[in-house]
């Protein structure tokens, strides 16, 4: 059974860090492409950035280039989004998902809330 | 980067069928197809449809979807109250090297 794990959301001040984590089993974890979805309060889903199976190849949303850095390590079968400088509007439910094409499965999310 | 279009809201009776729409361009839905995801209030989405009409295991056959050029449509037969959820589409843009979605329509089982 594929699951996903998302951890380490939590409150963080304006421009902080966070390093969110995403625990993966049940497939052949370097075999496929990983992405980061988000959900702002009231609002809709907003693709974050994507990488693939080796790592090599990652992509960014506008709104997140230069401040956020998409990872994985095959060995622990874990995805990684380091965040820096956070705003406000990064305030948001953030989850990974696998990429088949489409992302296909989904982790519960985890809670990164920015705020003084 | 520029989303897809769906309408915000729609809105359809107990058993009647409702067909939810999603708007790009040539270098998104008309080129890689579009997905569609189900989101349930406290839920993660769920993928009920990718590659235009393919239904992965475990989705009903209610749920099939299609492409017209650009716009690519999820159509719900014999609506049932737990359909009434946020339904989003999505595609890679090409152009863009990047995911786009749909800002999602809110269906409503009355």
């Amino acid at each position: 059974e594929v699951q996903l794990l998302e951890s380490g959301g939590g409150l963080v001040q304006p421009g902080g860090s966070l390093r969110l984590s995403c625990a993966a089993s049940g497939f052949t974890f370097s075999s496929y492409g990983m992405t980061w979805v988000r959900r702002a309060p009231g609002k809709g889903l907003e693709w974050v950035s994507s990488i693939g199976g080796s790592g090599r190849s990652t992509n960014y949303a506008d709104s997140v280039k230069g401040r956020f850095t998409v990872s994985r390590d095959n060995s622990k079968n874990t995805l990684y989004l380091q965040m820096n400088s956070l705003g406000a509007g990064d305030t948001a439910l953030y989850y990974c998902a696998r990429v088949s094409g489409s992302p296909d499965y989904w982790g519960q999310g985890t809670l990164v809330t920015v705020s003084s | 980067q520029a989303g897809l279009t769906q309408p915000p809201s729609v809105s359809k009776g107990l058993r009647q069928t409702a067909t939810l729409t999603c708007t790009g361009d040539s270098n998104n839905v008309g080129n890689q197809g579009a997905a569609w995801l189900q989101q349930h209030q406290g839920h993660p989405p769920k993928l009920l449809s990718y590659r235009n009409n393919t239904r992965p295991s475990g989705i009903s056959e209610r749920f099939s979807a299609s492409r017209s050029g650009n716009t690519a449509s999820l159509t719900i037969t014999g609506l049932q109250p737990e359909d009434e959820a946020d339904y989003y589409c999505s595609a890679w843009d090409s152009s863009l090297s990047a995911r786009v979605f749909g800002g999602g329509t809110k269906l409503t089982v009355l």
